[in-house]
C-alpha cells in the first residue's frame, strides 16, 4: 500500500533563517506530488505541484521554492523566512490514473512557525 | 480562476442530519471532491461525484448538480466525531485538474 511521509512535524525558526521541508512517498511511481499551505482556520492554498523530476509549477509568487530530486522526493525550501511565511504545510500526492478525479493523499503535516 | 463558497460554520446535535453547500465557479468543471480534516490533522478524502446525482458512502452522501454549480456534502447519525472541518475542492481543466479548495465548514456536533 502507499504511505507518504513528511518531516519534520513541527519546527520554529527564526526570521530570516531557512527552511527545508521534505516529502517522500513509498509504494507508487511517478506520483503527482504537491505542497499545499493551510493559514490558522482558512483553506488549502496550492504552492507548488510536481508531474515528475524536475518538473516544478508554481502557483504562488512568494520566497519559496521546490524540488524533486527523485520520483518520490518532494522537498519545499527556503533561502529567507518570512513571518507570513507560518502556517501547515501539507504534501500531497495523487495518481497519475488518468481518471482526472485526481484524489490527494496527505501527508501528516509540517507545523511552521517564523517569529 | 476557480472559486468556491461554503458556509463558514455549521452545528448540530448528536444523531442527527445535517447538509453543507458548496457552489462553484470554474472553466471546464471535471468534478467536485469532499475532504475531511480534524483539528490538527491532514485532510482526508471523503467523495468524489462527476455527473449529477447522489453518491453514497455509507453515512456520507455527496450530491452535485452541474448546471447549478452546486454541491452538498449530506452527513446522516451525526456522531461527536464528526466534529471536523469540510472542504469541497472543484478539479477543473481550467486548474489543470489539480484541486483548488474551498475555505472549509466547520461543523461541531452537539451531545
Amino acid at each position: 500500500s502507499q504511505t507518504i511521509h513528511q518531516w519534520p512535524a513541527t519546527l520554529v525558526q527564526p526570521v530570516g533563517s531557512p527552511l527545508s521541508l521534505e516529502c517522500t512517498v513509498e509504494g507508487t511511481s511517478n506520483p503527482n506530488l504537491y505542497w499545499y499551505r493551510q493559514a490558522a482556520g482558512r483553506g488549502l492554498q496550492l504552492l507548488f505541484y510536481s508531474i515528475g523530476i524536475g518538473q516544478i509549477s508554481s502557483e504562488v509568487p512568494q520566497n519559496l521554492s521546490a524540488s524533486r530530486p527523485q520520483d518520490r522526493q518532494f522537498i519545499l525550501s527556503s533561502k529567507k523566512l518570512l513571518l507570513s511565511d507560518s502556517g501547515f504545510y501539507l504534501c500531497a500526492w495523487s495518481p497519475v490514473d488518468g481518471s482526472g478525479a485526481n484524489v490527494l493523499t496527505f501527508g501528516a503535516g509540517s507545523r511552521l512557525t517564523v517569529l | 480562476g476557480q472559486s468556491l463558497e461554503q458556509p463558514s460554520e455549521v452545528t448540530a446535535v448528536e444523531g442527527a442530519i445535517v447538509q453543507i453547500n458548496c457552489t462553484y465557479q470554474t472553466s471546464g468543471f471535471y468534478g467536485l471532491s469532499w475532504y475531511q480534516q480534524h483539528d490538527g490533522g491532514a485532510p482526508t478524502f471523503l467523495s468524489y461525484n462527476a455527473l449529477d446525482g447522489l453518491e453514497e458512502t455509507g453515512r456520507f452522501s455527496s450530491f452535485l448538480s452541474r448546471s447549478d454549480s452546486y454541491g452538498y456534502l449530506l452527513l446522516q447519525e451525526l456522531q461527536m466525531k464528526d466534529s471536523a472541518s469540510y472542504f469541497c475542492a472543484v478539479t477543473a481543466s481550467g486548474g489543470s485538474y489539480i484541486p483548488t479548495f474551498g475555505r472549509g465548514t466547520s461543523l461541531i456536533v452537539h451531545p
